[in-house]
């Protein structure tokens, strides 16, 4: 089915340690968001991309890095996991709405990490 | 800049009752208006979605909201509360121009009671 695949799906990390979450979309959009979400704040812009090659940063950028070396691929690294990581996140891309109906976003199903 | 602020973190309804859901937007530009819904430890499903067209606007499962630029509403609404209703709802701004993103409210938890 065509859509956003996030993996994984879940992760416990030790302080310290690294990794990197991956978004993959099959649905040629432009745009791709990381997400988090914690309880009471709803979710936050971590970094987003325009396009391949592209990057930016979002609301809450520290600790995290990003990567959009294929249009279908956006990759969300930990360096070195904090506690204030543990979180869960979502990740979303959109249409540059060119085409009809390229217009809304699509999340995938999320990741849970937990840093302990 | 864009912001929303969901009114009420937590609703609690009966069975059977009207469902009110508020929230307010800021926006620079036009914007776009979407609520969305997550039920626990799941994914975050939309609800239904403003983008300049009708001011009411329809979704799934009986829901509504009315845009009311003078008042920079955007309230979810749903005249009868189904136990399946309970969940987390999120009301969220976006305009779409090249580097759109949305803007998240931090949630009203919707509790129904029988």
């Amino acid at each position: 089915n065509a859509g956003v695949t996030q993996t994984p799906k879940f992760r416990v990390l030790k302080t310290g340690q690294s990794m990197t979450l991956l978004c993959a979309q099959d649905m040629n959009h432009e745009y791709m968001y990381w997400y988090r979400q914690d309880p009471g704040m709803g979710l936050r812009l971590i970094h987003y991309s325009v396009g391949e090659g592209t990057t930016a940063k979002g609301e809450v950028p520290d600790g995290y890095n990003v990567s959009r070396l294929k249009k279908q691929n956006f990759l969300l690294g930990l360096e070195s996991a904090a506690p204030s990581q543990t979180s869960v996140y979502f990740c979303a891309s959109r249409g540059d709405g060119r085409t009809m109906g390229s217009y809304g976003y699509t999340f995938g199903s999320g990741t849970r990490l937990t840093v302990v | 800049a864009q912001s929303v602020t969901q009114l009420d973190s937590h609703v609690s309804v009966s069975e059977g009752t009207p469902v009110l859901l508020r929230c307010n937007y800021s926006s620079s530009y036009s914007p776009s208006l979407f609520w969305y819904v997550q039920h626990p430890n799941k994914g975050l499903q939309l609800l239904l979605k403003y983008t300049s067209a009708a001011t009411l606007v329809k979704g799934i499962n009986g829901f509504e909201a009315e845009f009311k630029k003078s008042e920079t509403s955007f309230h979810l609404t749903k005249p009868s509360a189904h136990m399946s209703d309970a969940a987390e709802y999120f009301c969220v701004v976006s305009h779409f121009s090249g580097y759109s993103t949305l803007t998240f409210g931090k949630g009203t938890m919707l509790l129904v009671s029988p």
